[in-house]
């Protein structure tokens, strides 16, 4: 069956750069959301969208913003990166209603140097 | 008190043994429960979810639920060093769509 997909899974990045993510959710699902995951720390949630629209927003910062595009694929946009920002970004899916079964991406590992 | 509460472990258990993780949550209603298995490194992988009160088995493993007490755990029988892992309670509060709280995970040892 067809999985969450990620890209890139590895990205290095200097202080002060900018790093987009991307997250191509299962097919026909149409909730995406944006975990944050530091060394031995449970995912953080960053934000999720539905049907395009943001639904529910975490601990985000300003720095970071995200949207869904109209084939569902969503894209999390980071700037001025620093080097707290480096973890690892999963990206999970979800079709309504399912009242929070959610499928999580290979995630993508960011290095901030 | 935590929204979604688990020992971090670590849990060891023999192999072939039962593996019991629990999880305690604090708001009463809670719809849906989730039971996630992370490798070092990698994603989280759903692995049982539950929604009513009682037992729901899928191979060895068995997910428990009791809203009366907020507390939901999985069982894993003959533990196999493959099971091996940090396990994350999730779960999904009254009136949040489909959001889910996890828990900081307990990680699991098998002894070979």
């Amino acid at each position: 069956a067809a999985g969450v997909i990620q890209s890139p899974r590895h990205l290095i990045k200097e202080k002060r750069e900018t790093a987009t993510l991307k997250c191509y959710p299962i097919p026909r699902h149409d909730t995406v959301y944006w975990y944050q995951q530091g060394p031995g720390q449970d995912p953080q949630f960053l934000i999720s969208f539905y049907e395009k629209m943001q639904s529910d927003k975490g601990s985000i910062p300003d720095r970071f913003s995200a949207q869904q595009f109209s084939d569902y694929h969503s894209e999390l946009n980071m700037s001025s990166l620093e080097l707290g920002d480096s973890a690892l970004y999963f990206c999970a899916s979800s079709l309504a209603g399912t009242l929070g079964e959610q499928y999580f991406g290979p995630g993508t590992r960011l290095t901030v140097t | 008190q935590k929204e979604v509460e688990q020992n971090s472990g670590p849990l060891s258990v023999p192999e072939g043994a039962i593996a019991s993780l629990n999880c305690t949550y604090s708001d009463r209603g809670s719809q849906s429960f989730f039971w996630y298995r992370q490798y070092s490194g990698k994603s989280p992988e759903l692995i049982m979810f539950i929604y009513s009160n009682g037992d729901k088995e899928d191979g060895r493993f068995t997910a428990q639920l009791n809203k009366a007490s907020q507390y939901v755990s999985l069982l894993i029988r003959d533990s196999q060093p493959s099971d091996s892992a940090t396990y994350l309670c999730a779960v999904n509060p009254v009136n949040r769509d489909d959001k889910i709280i996890f828990g900081k995970g307990t990680r699991l040892h098998i002894l070979p």
